[in-house]
């Protein structure tokens, strides 16, 4: 079954500043990758996805990520943190074929710093 | 479109009060999915339909919990009866099997169980 790890809980940044959040995934077969944000007391909105291509997706405001297979990883990334950004990012894979489950990680909470 | 439609946003009610959540999918998918986020276990899946029939229910935690999709533009999700431990917040999501599967959400139904 796939699987998503998010090592860390909670990443803080300085405003400006560029932002990672770590992404490791476990899947048979080349992984669907996605990344959502959830802002307080709403729901997940769709950032970007991994599905062939290109290794380095660009998605939603101004995020960027990159699927690297060897390490099976795809991290989030920001050049310049706005503080707006403060909120929680989930890293989720799905497997090419069979279900259509999303493996979901637990999250990190990102807090941007003025 | 609209997005994902869920009502009610808020629910209280008092254990052993049956609960009906509800949900409307974005127009044309064909995917729905049911969610529910705790602080404690984070965001799990609960159930699927594909083409209004269900294809994965593994996640339900007991019988007390129930889902329908009568059809492509209606679901619920059904508590009866209820236990404060169902507290947390529920999301409702679609997805399109033409697309990369992601998925959208809705913006949750926050249960309080008392």
């Amino acid at each position: 079954a796939q699987s998503v790890a998010q090592p860390e809980d909670q990443v803080n940044v300085a405003e400006g500043n560029p932002l990672t959040v770590k992404c490791t995934y476990s899947v048979s077969g080349n992984p669907y990758l996605f990344w959502y944000v959830q802002y307080p007391n709403r729901g997940l909105q769709f950032l970007l996805k991994y599905i062939t291509g290109d290794n380095l997706v660009k998605g939603s405001y101004g995020f960027e990520a990159e699927f690297n297979k060897s390490q099976t990883s795809f991290h989030l990334k920001k050049p310049s943190a706005l503080v707006s950004d403060s909120a929680l990012y989930f890293c989720a894979v799905r497997a090419p074929y069979g279900n259509n489950r999303l493996a979901f990680g637990k999250g990190n909470q990102v807090v941007v710093i003025p | 479109d609209a997005g994902v439609i869920q009502s009610p946003r808020h629910e209280v009610t008092e254990m052993g009060q049956e609960v009906t959540l509800r949900c409307k999918p974005i127009s044309g998918h064909d995917y729905l999915f049911w969610y529910r986020q705790t602080m404690m276990r984070g965001l799990e899946l609960l159930i699927y339909f594909n083409n209004n029939v269900p294809i994965d229910d593994s996640g339900m935690p007991e019988d007390r919990f129930s889902a329908k999709m009568p059809n492509a533009s209606f679901s619920t999700l059904k508590i009866q009866p209820s236990e404060p431990r169902d507290s947390a917040v529920y999301f409702c999501a679609s997805s399109y099997s033409g697309s990369s599967y992601e998925q959208y959400f809705g913006p949750g139904t926050r249960l309080t169980v008392t």
